[in-house]
């Protein structure tokens, strides 16, 4: 199975923007790049996803990696309610999602 | 609701006793996952269905366990002689096409084994 590395932390600060890494140097030619997120006491939470191209929603934008080892999520102002846990997972198509730890992250006023 | 129901919320099940542990995905979602997570730990991929076939079960920690979506919308999650380790959040999570789409989970199912 490919595996994603991320810090077990981070700190931000409120409406600052909030870089997260995730490194997949195995990753394959195929494998899509997902990030959730899980707020205390509830299921995880889509945020975004992307292949190759650099991807951007309401939530957060997406950077890839030319060479698509490593990957970023960008929260472009911190709230309050975006402390969570962020998870970055490799998936293939017609195949299982698996997290890992993910990173913690803690946004403070 | 238009979002993944998991029921029950809470289970409390003494050891050795079977349970089931029930998931309606959003309607027309042909994949549908389900995981276990642990406190303070992240959702352990347990098996993976596309409509009703079971593609991925490499998850299930024993043979206790088991996962069925006959008709390719309800799945259940049976845990046969539970045991204690079996405490944990059990979640669903149901996408419309493949894994590769935005996936919505429900907010599981909280069993505690005494």
């Amino acid at each position: 199975d490919a595996k994603t590395t991320q810090p077990n932390s981070m700190e931000s600060n409120e409406e600052e923007p909030v870089h997260l890494p995730c490194n997949h140097s195995t990753i394959s030619g195929t494998d899509y790049i997902h990030w959730y997120r899980q707020l205390p006491s509830q299921g995880p939470e889509y945020v975004i996803h992307g292949l190759t191209s650099n991807v951007n929603n309401r939530m957060a934008s997406l950077a890839i990696a030319e060479d698509r080892k490593s990957s970023t999520l960008i929260l472009h102002r911190a709230t309050l309610r975006d402390a969570a846990v962020y998870y970055c997972i490799l998936g293939e198509v017609n195949n299982d999602m698996r997290f890992g730890a993910g990173t913690r992250l803690t946004v403070k006023p | 609701g238009a979002g993944v129901s998991q029921s029950p919320r809470y289970k409390v099940a003494k050891r050795g006793q079977d349970v089931a542990l029930r998931c309606d995905p959003i309607s027309g979602h042909v994949s549908l996952f389900w995981y276990q997570q642990a406190l303070g730990q992240g959702p352990e991929f347990l098996t993976y269905f596309q409509n009703e076939a079971q593609l991925d079960k490499s998850g299930l920690p024993s043979d206790r366990f088991f996962a069925e979506r006959p008709e390719g919308s309800v799945s259940t999650l049976k845990i046969q002689r539970t045991q204690q380790e079996d405490s944990a959040v059990y979640l669903c999570a149901s996408s419309l096409r493949d894994s590769n789409t935005e996936a919505f989970f429900g907010q599981g199912t909280r069993l505690t084994v005494v």
